[in-house]
């Protein structure tokens, strides 16, 4: 079975350009999560959907922040317009339901110049 | 929120030692979770276990939810478990994982 699938795997850009991460949680699994992680602060959950729908975005930085899960197969953090201080590993995780093992993705290493 | 603490910070190994690492949080539990983060920065699943234990070749852990802390076991250590080790939990009726900071695993030949 696929597991979740995020995209890009890296991405470098320049501060000021847009940034958008792509994530396929597990096919079933109606909860699904945003995370980011820094040396500074670790593991940070950004927002959790369930169902399709934001529940709780209390972790999102900024503005600058925001999510969106339009389908159940598809979810998009974006980032407009990105600081160099957003410069962290993101992952996407899925699971079957609130309170079950989350799956993580493999992460995108964002870099903003 | 609730805390999560692990130990030790950090360990070295030589290849064929046993180690145990462990995790204290604060508050009851729903769901804890060990992860291994390996060198490439994937978080490996390696147990789900809020309470009880398993075993998973060379590992094991066990879970004491009434006294709030988790043991994950490592028997004959190989230089691929080399890595950082993460406890996650959420409180009862909580989805929020609150990490721990890991334990770094350094196996060496």
């Amino acid at each position: 079975d696929a597991g979740v699938i995020q995209s890009p795997r890296h991405e470098v850009t320049e501060m000021g350009q847009e940034v958008t991460l792509r994530c396929k949680p597990i096919s079933g699994h109606n909860s699904l999560f945003w995370y980011r992680q820094t040396m500074m602060r670790g593991l940070e959950l950004l927002i959790y959907f369930n169902n399709n729908v934001p529940i709780d975005d209390s972790g999102m930085p900024e503005d600058r922040f925001s999510a969106k899960m339009p389908n159940a197969s598809f979810s998009t953090l974006k980032i407009q317009p990105s600081e160099p201080r957003d410069s962290a590993v993101y992952f996407c995780a899925s699971s079957f339901s609130s309170n079950q093992p989350q799956h993580f993705g493999d992460g995108t290493r964002l870099s903003i110049l | 929120g609730i805390q999560v603490e692990q130990s030790p910070p950090d360990l070295i190994l030589q290849e064929g030692a046993n180690s145990t690492l462990r995790c204290n949080f604060s508050d009851s539990v729903n769901n804890l979770q060990w992860f291994h983060q390996n060198p490439w920065g994937q978080l490996i699943n390696l147990f789900y276990i809020p309470s009880g234990t398993k075993q998973n070749g060379r590992l094991s852990a066990t879970t004491v939810a009434t006294e709030r802390y988790s043991l994950l076991y490592i028997s004959s250590s190989q230089t691929t478990d080399s890595g950082v080790y993460f406890c996650a939990v959420s409180g009862a009726g909580s989805y929020q994982l609150t990490f721990g900071k890991g334990t770094k695993l350094s196996v060496i030949p």
